[in-house]
């Protein structure tokens, strides 16, 4: 059972565009992780949303959790090559462990 | 930097071998975990440590055990590798009461 679904799976943009990722789920979880991953290499953990409509900002990345904290989004501003990657959404629902989305493979064309 | 390191980073082994896969942690947290990444599965748990000898299943648990006799090292085992076990194995920590993870630099295992 697949309880966190992103969307979209790819996105292939041009070199300063905006974009937006999404994270959505069915249920209810505790906090939400955003981790961005690069070819040959474990996740990397970008942030953590705890409380209903969270908002957090990285530099040009802002990350929600719905009213709800049954979603997320992760919105880029200005994308740049740098960005490229997989970005992968996380849920917790305080059961020691957390589930993962399968994610969405990010190509920033330069 | 988590201080996670896994060993071998890369292996090669025949259908119905062994193999044992090591986690080394050097700060001491409490929870350990493995997770393999297949295309189109995205990361899926294997199994979990909260302490010394204290394990539990996650998603794809069947045909893996795992052992943590130190706070500092969890070993994944395939007792009779397959194909299907082909895969990029990740070990994690977790810190914080959000269970968020730090993840090693994986290791390649293919079945042939």
């Amino acid at each position: 059972t697949q309880l966190l679904e992103q969307s979209p799976q790819f996105l292939s943009i041009q070199e300063g565009e905006n974009l937006t990722v999404y994270c959505n789920s069915s249920s209810v979880f505790s906090s939400l992780q955003w981790y961005r991953q690069e070819p040959g290499e474990g996740p990397v953990l970008l942030v953590t949303v705890v409380t209903g409509g969270e908002v957090k900002k990285l530099k040009r990345l802002t990350f929600q959790f719905g009213d709800a904290r049954k979603d997320s989004s992760l919105h880029i501003t200005a994308a740049q090559p740098g960005d490229t990657g997989l970005y992968l959404c996380a849920g917790a629902r305080g059961d020691d462990k957390i589930i993962f989305g399968k994610g969405t493979r990010l190509h920033i064309l330069p | 930097d988590a201080g996670i390191t896994q060993s071998p980073r890369h292996k090669v082994t025949e259908t119905g071998t062994p193999v044992t896969l090591r986690c080394h942690q050097t700060e001491n947290h409490r929870y350990m975990y493995w997770y393999r990444q297949d295309p189109g599965h995205g990361l899926r748990l294997i199994h979990y440590s909260y302490g010394v000898k204290d394990t539990d299943k996650g998603e794809v648990s069947d045909g893996y055990s795992v052992s943590r006799s130190k706070t500092e090292d969890f070993l994944l085992t395939l007792e009779s590798a397959t194909s299907s076990q082909t895969s990029v194995y990740f070990c994690a920590i977790s810190r914080g009461t959000s269970y968020e993870q730090y993840f090693g630099p994986g290791t390649r295992l293919t079945v042939t």
